[in-house]
């Protein structure tokens, strides 16, 4: 069964304070893995795609990495506006549809 | 170019009332999705299509319907709403090419009484 899992739940950093949140994942066959960030109230917006292992994206203070079995996002000197839910999801090949980890609320403090 | 837009933003239904929730995209993506988002259960799929005419059972789809008889728009109706059916409520559109993202919109929140 597909499946994927993101940790931790929450993280609480200082601004400056760089971390990283882990998505693993199982899937029969992956042609996706996506990234969104999600503020409160409002839908998820899409950051990144990754492909296949090894494969890395950058967007301001966010890397995203993957490997055959996990994906890391990567906060590098966050500020208090990069507080949200960050959410991962996987598509496997053949299908239309996308499995959504319960995601992980950061908070940065200033 | 507003994207994908969701009506209404929030709404309150008793038992047994019955309600639809409206998509629409202008971006003339052929596949578009509903989900429904809980507290600590992440986005469950709820309905798919992959094109006009077309709709397909997601994750968790009972109790809901869907139509898409326009390509822009993706209508999910609640015949007889239950409490369980308490959520917010989330369309996405994709393209079928490019980079498999989904483009989601504002959300919907409805509460069953």
């Amino acid at each position: 069964e597909d499946q994927v899992t993101q940790s931790p739940e929450a993280l609480r950093l200082q601004e400056g304070e760089s971390s990283s949140l882990n998505c693993s994942y199982t899937v029969s066959g992956l042609r996706g893995l996506f990234w969104y960030r999600q503020d409160p109230g409002k839908g998820p917006e899409f950051l990144f795609t990754l492909y296949s292992a090894g494969e890395e994206k950058e967007k301001e203070r966010l890397k995203a990495t993957l490997t055959k079995k996990e994906s890391f996002l990567h906060i590098t000197a966050p500020k208090p506006e990069d507080s949200a839910t960050y959410l991962c999801a996987v598509q496997a090949s053949g299908t239309y549809k996308y499995i959504f980890g319960t995601g992980t609320r950061l908070k940065v403090l200033a | 170019n507003a994207g994908v837009t969701q009506t209404p933003k929030f709404r309150v239904l008793k038992t047994g009332q019955s309600m639809t929730l409206l998509c629409a995209q202008d971006m003339n993506h052929e596949y578009m999705y509903w989900y429904r988002q809980d507290p600590g259960m992440g986005l469950r799929l709820i309905h798919y299509s992959v094109g006009e005419g077309t709709t397909a059972k997601g994750e968790v789809p009972d109790g809901y319907n869907v139509s898409r008889l326009k390509k822009q728009n993706f209508l999910l109706g609640l015949e007889s709403a239950a409490p369980s059916q308490t959520s917010v409520y989330f369309c996405a559109s994709r393209s079928p090419s490019g980079h498999y993202e989904q483009y989601f919109g504002p959300g919907t929140r409805l509460t069953v009484t």
